[in-house]
This record gives structure tokens, sequence and C-alpha cells, in this order.
């Protein structure tokens, strides 16, 4: 079973629309949740960090739930410009050493 | 630089040729990831450096594969007698050490192996 684990999706959605990814993580010991974002054939970049009592950027928010061991990530209002694959990543309690999951990949339509 | 930087960001190789690979990390970061990405797939982890502490290679696939971080800075991944299957695109990141800080990626080095 892979430590971090996600639903790759698509997700295809029209425009304006409301998106929620799930994300699990097995490991306990993991301190540190990210979301990052892939466009086609560049580098992941950090969309947000996931703090523990949850948090908003814009239109996204972040959601931890350490009990069930996941992390959630809502999009608001979706635009076309965030047609990219959505990467769930942990860190370990005091070691920074990133595990990334495999990624969902959202397509926003007209 | 600002950014982390990696070198060649294309290479096309023969099987069974070695090949190296070379980041330049973001400066004052002590922390260094090379990862894999083949076509479609996720992020697979290949090798931590964590400032002066030993490196966690627990993801390299194989004995071919082997990297170094010299001076703390630059790293090179090296890949030898390389296999058609190793083709894929090999990304670095850098980050600070404190745990909970942001990782930083290069446009990655995309291998062919024909």
């Amino acid at each position: 079973r892979k430590e971090v684990e996600q639903d790759p999706g698509p997700f295809n959605v029209p425009e304006g629309a409301t998106v929620a990814f799930n994300c699990t993580y097995s490991n306990s010991a993991s301190q540190s949740f990210f979301w990052y974002r892939q466009d086609c054939r560049k580098e992941p970049k950090l969309l947000m960090s996931v703090y523990s009592s949850g948090n908003e950027d814009g239109r996204f928010t972040a959601q931890l739930n350490r009990a069930s061991q996941y992390i959630s990530l809502l999009i608001r209002d979706s635009k076309l410009s965030d047609s990219a694959t959505y990467l769930c990543v942990v860190a370990h309690r005091g070691y920074n050493k990133l595990i990334f999951g495999a990624g969902t990949r959202l397509a926003v339509h007209p | 630089g600002a950014g982390v930087s990696q070198s060649p960001s294309n290479k096309v190789t023969e099987k069974g040729k070695d090949v190296e690979l070379r980041c330049d990390p973001i400066s004052g970061h002590t922390a260094l990831y090379w990862y894999r990405q083949s076509l479609g797939q996720g992020l697979e982890f290949l090798i931590y450096f964590q400032g002066n502490s030993a490196p966690d290679k627990s993801g390299l696939p194989s004995d071919r594969f082997s990297a170094e971080r010299t001076g703390g800075s630059v790293s090179t991944l090296t890949i030898q007698r390389t296999q058609q299957e190793d083709s894929a695109v090999y990304l670095c990141a850098s980050s600070r050490l404190k745990p909970g800080t942001e990782a930083f990626f290069g446009q990655g080095t995309r291998l062919t192996v024909v």
C-alpha cells in the first residue's frame, strides 16, 4: 500500500463548479502536509500548506483530519486555469523528506 | 540563481551508456531531493540529502543509480548502463532543512534511452 493515496481522477467539472479532493496517508508520524499543483509537462509548485485548524486561500480551502488520517482540498468557483494535477504531500515529524501522492487530475471545461 | 537549476534539460542516450544529471539548488537550501516521473505517473522518490547527515537512499531503484552532493550544494545523479525503463523526467528539488518548509523544484531533465 502506498503511504499517500489519492483518487487519480480525472475530475471533469464545468467552470464555476465546486470540487473536492481527498487524500489519505498511512503513517501516523506524518506531521507536515501540503497540496502541490503540477501543470502538464511542468514541475510541481506549492499550492498551499495544510494546517491543523484548516486554512483558506482565496477559492481554495484545505482541511486536515488527523484522527482519520486524511487531507482535503476544496476548490470553489472553478476556473479553466485550475485545470492541473493536484498532488498531496506529507512529511514525517522532525524529518522533511516529502512524500508525494500520485496526484488527482482536474479538468475544468467551459 | 533565483531558482533550482537542472541540466541538461533534455538528454537522449543509447541503452548501456552512463549519464550524469546535474542539480544546482537554491542558495542556502540544505535539503535536496531527487524524484523521477514517468509519463502520466506520479513522482517517485529517489534520494534525499539532508544537510550534513547521511543521505536517504531508500528510493534508488537499483545499484545502477547513485547520487552525490559536493560541498553541500550541487548534486549529481548518475545512472550507469542505462536501460529503456530509465526513460523519465528526473526532478530535483531543494528546501530549507526545517520540517514543514516548502520545496522548490527545478524544471527537470527529460531522459530518453533509445
